[in-house]
């Protein structure tokens, strides 16, 4: 069974702060890896990735993946209060079996 | 753009009775999504369609769920008889391409479900 673990579970910093999240997976024919950030409502696309070593960059945001020890990190820069939701990694099997797991998220809290 | 559109938005029921989800997706795209959230399981995905064919249903629980997309445009979401455990957030979600989950996906705003 495909599973992805995220830590930490929860994280409180304060505004300014550089933050790391970590996604962990183990999954057979795998595909690709998503980052997903989820406010009071429904999650919003991040990132998808697919090639180690390749660093995706969204102004402070920014994930890299390693498919040989099979994890990605997310990192936030100069964290603001409106980073404050729960960020999910997802990992996308591929071949006939097609599926896609989710981790149960980390909550980030900023404080200002 | 409207974006995705679910109804109901908040949804209160009684065990045993069925209950029916709806989601329009964005126009133009080809793959539709079902989703679950819960506190303990977190998010989970039900079922894709992509040109409105079943693609995966892996995650659909139990014979109790079932999901139909007769045109690009509409799909429903059944839970027939509804139990307490099916209480979650709901959500929809569609993207526009054929490849998959690696195309970036539109969320709907959701359906919180509660069965008493």
């Amino acid at each position: 069974e495909d599973k992805v673990v995220q830590s930490p579970l929860s994280l409180v910093v304060h505004e300014g702060d550089t933050v790391t999240l970590n996604c962990s997976y183990e999954v057979t024919n795998f595909r690709s890896l998503l980052w997903y950030k989820q406010e009071k409502k429904a999650p919003t696309f991040l990132f998808m990735l697919t090639s180690s070593g390749i660093e995706k960059k969204s102004g402070r945001l920014s994930s890299i993946l390693d498919k040989k020890e099979l994890f990605s990190i997310l990192n936030i820069t100069a964290t603001q209060t409106g980073d404050s939701a729960i960020y999910l990694c997802a990992v996308e099997r591929g071949g006939s079996n097609y599926k896609l797991t989710f981790g149960k998220g980390t909550l980030l809290t900023v404080n200002p | 753009d409207a974006g995705v559109i679910q109804s109901p938005r908040h949804e209160v029921t009684e065990m045993g009775q069925e209950v029916t989800l709806r989601c329009k997706p964005i126009s133009g795209h080809n793959s539709l999504f079902w989703y679950r959230q819960t506190m303990m399981r977190g998010l989970e995905l039900l079922i894709y369609f992509n040109n409105n064919v079943p693609i995966d249903d892996s995650g659909m629980p139990e014979d109790r769920f079932s999901a139909k997309m007769p045109n690009a445009s509409f799909s429903t979401l059944k839970i027939q008889p509804s139990e307490p455990r099916d209480s979650a957030v709901y959500f929809c979600a569609s993207s526009p391409g054929t490849s998959g989950y690696t195309d970036t996906q539109y969320f709907g705003p959701g359906t919180r479900l509660t069965v008493l």
